[in-house]
């Protein structure tokens, strides 16, 4: 069981740009939750898609998207870089009938640095 | 979103036990509280989590305080691969995210 993938590991954009991290969950998981994670915080809760659709989103802005595909991998989508968007960008998978009573599995995270 | 409170950073030597203590005076009766801990340059990793009563599992121990407004993990014989940022996280019931704090940076000691 490969866990939670992310891809790229690392990325580079330039403000005003548009970039798509990817995420496969768990083998078995059907949902997919989205983490920002500035340097030397907690991770702060973007949204989270089950089904294809986004079921709870926290404070981020339109500018952040994203998408779950039938085989329940999921895409976050950035428009508009902005410099405070740099941030280690977390996927997590979990089973929707278990609730959270039961754990989440993270990715290794996205690291994307806006230049 | 329901608040916990840990203290920033904590010290212990290896072989050791450690006592992470967290406070979450606002709790409510559904809530579930979890605890995850995140290793240099990885994604949280999920320790324990409990309800009411402490629960043991292969990582850690969770002892929750009988009015539930505060609990610690244990960590037995802490190893020099224990040393992460470990957080406490209230789980809202109907709520589909975790909501981390700070943590408490562990530090370990050879």
């Amino acid at each position: 069981d490969a866990g939670v993938t992310q891809s790229p590991t690392h990325l580079i954009k330039t403000r005003g740009q548009q970039v798509t991290l990817r995420c496969s969950p768990k083998s078995g998981h059907d949902t997919v939750s989205w983490y920002q994670q500035a340097l030397g915080q907690g991770p702060q809760f973007i949204f989270q898609y089950y089904e294809e659709e986004e079921r709870q989103r926290g404070n981020f802005p339109d500018r952040f998207s994203g998408h779950q595909f039938p085989n329940y991998s999921s895409e976050l989508n950035v428009n508009a870089l902005l410099l405070g968007d740099s941030a280690l960008y977390l996927c997590a998978s979990s089973l929707v009938d278990r609730g959270l009573n039961t754990e989440a599995f993270f990715g290794q995270g996205t690291r994307l640095t806006v230049v | 979103d329901a608040k916990t409170t840990q203290p920033n950073s904590m010290e212990s030597n290896e072989e050791e036990p450690v006592h992470l203590p967290c406070n979450h005076s606002t709790i409510s009766g559904t809530d579930y509280i979890h605890w995850y801990r995140q290793l240099p340059s990885q994604g949280p990793e999920y320790v324990i989590h409990g309800l009411t009563s402490n629960v043991n599992n292969r990582m850690a121990s969770l002892a929750i305080a009988e009015d539930r407004k505060s609990s610690t993990l244990i960590l037995h014989r802490a190893t020099l691969r224990d040393a992460a940022v470990y957080y406490c996280i209230l789980i809202i019931q109907g709520a589909q995210k975790l909501v981390f704090g700070q943590g408490t940076r562990l530090t370990i000691n050879p």
